[in-house]
């Protein structure tokens, strides 16, 4: 079945700083790659999101690019605040497998 | 409009004891799912449901059952609970689609199994 790592699992940056979080993947028939945030004590929502037919999407501050080849994604956040404060969590898809894979979260704190 | 809310918020359970969490969404999604969210584990799916009367296995299903004799319910059951069940527990909605469509979470419920 399909693996995803994500790293790292921690991030400490200062506010106005960029962060990148990384995942890879084992199965190169996945083709859907969304990013979810977690706030304390409430559950995942989806912020962005990429299919394998492009390798960027861009949403105001946020970013996620996709290496098919490599098989590894990237979120990134430009001009961190202090309400991006939240565990994130990579997953990855294939149409028909109907379930997420999900990486093992990132903790990112913005000191203001 | 409430979404997916899930009851009840905490519980905490002995070994050997039974219980259901209930998962509600009132979005009309076709698709529903029960995970699991360890430390450092990230969410591991249990059990989905691709509509009313279907269920399927996930990632970890042993010791859990479903039901999804609704729509918008999704039953998760625990016969007889243990501490490795002890873990945060999260149900899911999405869209019927020929794609992939956004899934929306519920707040979550935390069990303590002793």
């Amino acid at each position: 079945g399909e693996n995803v790592e994500q790293h790292p699992s921690t991030l400490s940056v200062q506010e106005g700083d960029s962060a990148v979080i990384k995942c890879t993947y084992s199965d190169s028939a996945s083709n859907y790659f969304p990013w979810y945030k977690q706030e304390l004590g409430k559950g995942p929502q989806l912020i962005i999101d990429i299919r394998s037919n492009v390798g960027e999407k861009k949403d105001q501050r946020i970013a996620v690019t996709l290496n098919k080849t490599a098989k590894h994604f990237s979120l990134h956040i430009t001009e961190t605040q202090p309400e991006d404060s939240a565990v994130y969590f990579c997953a990855a898809g294939e149409t028909g497998r109907r379930a997420l894979t999900f990486g093992s979260g990132t903790r990112l704190q913005v000191q203001p | 409009n409430a979404g997916v809310t899930q009851t009840p918020k905490f519980r905490v359970l002995k070994t050997g004891q039974s219980m259901t969490l209930l998962c509600a969404q009132d979005m009309n999604h076709e698709y529903m799912y029960w995970y699991r969210q360890d430390p450092g584990m990230g969410l591991r799916l249990i059990h989905y449901s691709v509509g009313e009367g279907t269920t399927a296995k996930g990632e970890v299903p042993d010791g859990y059952n479903v039901s999804r004799l609704k729509k918008q319910n999704f039953l998760l059951g625990l016969e007889s609970a243990a501490p490795s069940q002890t873990s945060v527990y999260f149900c899911a909605s999405s869209f019927r689609t020929g794609g992939w469509e956004t899934q929306y979470f519920g707040p979550g419920t935390r069990l303590l199994v002793l």
